[in-house]
């Protein structure tokens, strides 16, 4: 069974780049699959960031496009989301997920336990 | 961008009664070329990551118990909870798969009455 958990810094200053990495076991993302992130920020709603697929291939929404790099190592089992310029609007539990298809246009299957990330100085 | 508007925001239901949330998109997710509704359902729990309960609208993902069920096509969505459980008690999401960016809807927090 597929297991993804996140991990990375956990407090981000304003205007630095946030990093989270999602580790991915029991399935090889080599195997197929887009692999996602989605946040939610404190009492708000699941909002998705972006998808990659093991070649490399991403989409990302447009309201986060020009701050947001994902990033895959297959042969590390991992994928990697960076978000530059963060604010105190960036503050949230930020999810990894597999999409169920080897398709971006799909739900998420299988998801990390997410992990709060706080911007503040 | 496609929409996702459910209702109602929150709704209490006693124990072993039904529960009705409504997802309306913004414009249709059925792909006319497979007459399959782009439209997944979530269940989320507090300290949990968000479950998936449905895809294709009303296909059951394996393991959700068949109390709970997908209806609609086109723009408007139903998930329906036969009867209420404790443990069903959760914020419901829909999201559509339709089109980028993936939208999710605002949420529907089920609680006991």
């Amino acid at each position: 069974q597929v297991q993804l958990q996140e991990s990375g810094p956990r407090l981000v200053k304003p205007s630095e780049t946030l990093s989270l990495t999602c580790s991915v076991s029991g399935y090889s993302i080599s195997s197929g699959h887009y692999w996602g992130w989605i946040r939610q920020p404190p009492g708000k709603g699941l909002e998705w960031i972006g998808n990659i697929y093991r070649s490399g291939s991403t989409y990302f929404n447009p309201s986060l496009k020009s701050r947001v790099t994902i990033s895959v190592d297959t042969s590390k089992n991992q994928f990697s989301l960076r978000l530059s310029s963060v604010t105190a609007a960036d503050t949230a539990v930020y999810y990894c997920a597999r999409i169920s298809y080897s398709t971006y246009l799909a739900w998420f299957d299988s998801w990390g336990q997410g992990t709060l990330v706080t911007v503040s100085s | 961008d496609i929409v996702m508007t459910q209702s109602p925001d929150s709704l209490a239901v006693s124990l072993g009664e039904r529960a009705t949330i409504n997802c309306k998109s913004s414009q249709s997710v059925l792909y006319s070329s497979n007459n399959k509704n782009y439209l997944a359902w979530y269940q989320h729990k507090p300290g949990q990551p968000p479950k998936l309960l449905f895809y294709w609208a009303s296909t059951r993902e394996s393991g959700v118990p068949d109390r709970f069920s997908g209806s609609g096509s086109g723009t408007d969505f139903t998930l329906t909870i036969s009867s209420l459980q404790a443990e069903d008690v959760a914020v419901y999401y829909c999201q559509q798969y339709y089109s980028t960016p993936l939208t999710f809807g605002g949420g529907t927090k089920v609680e006991i009455k």
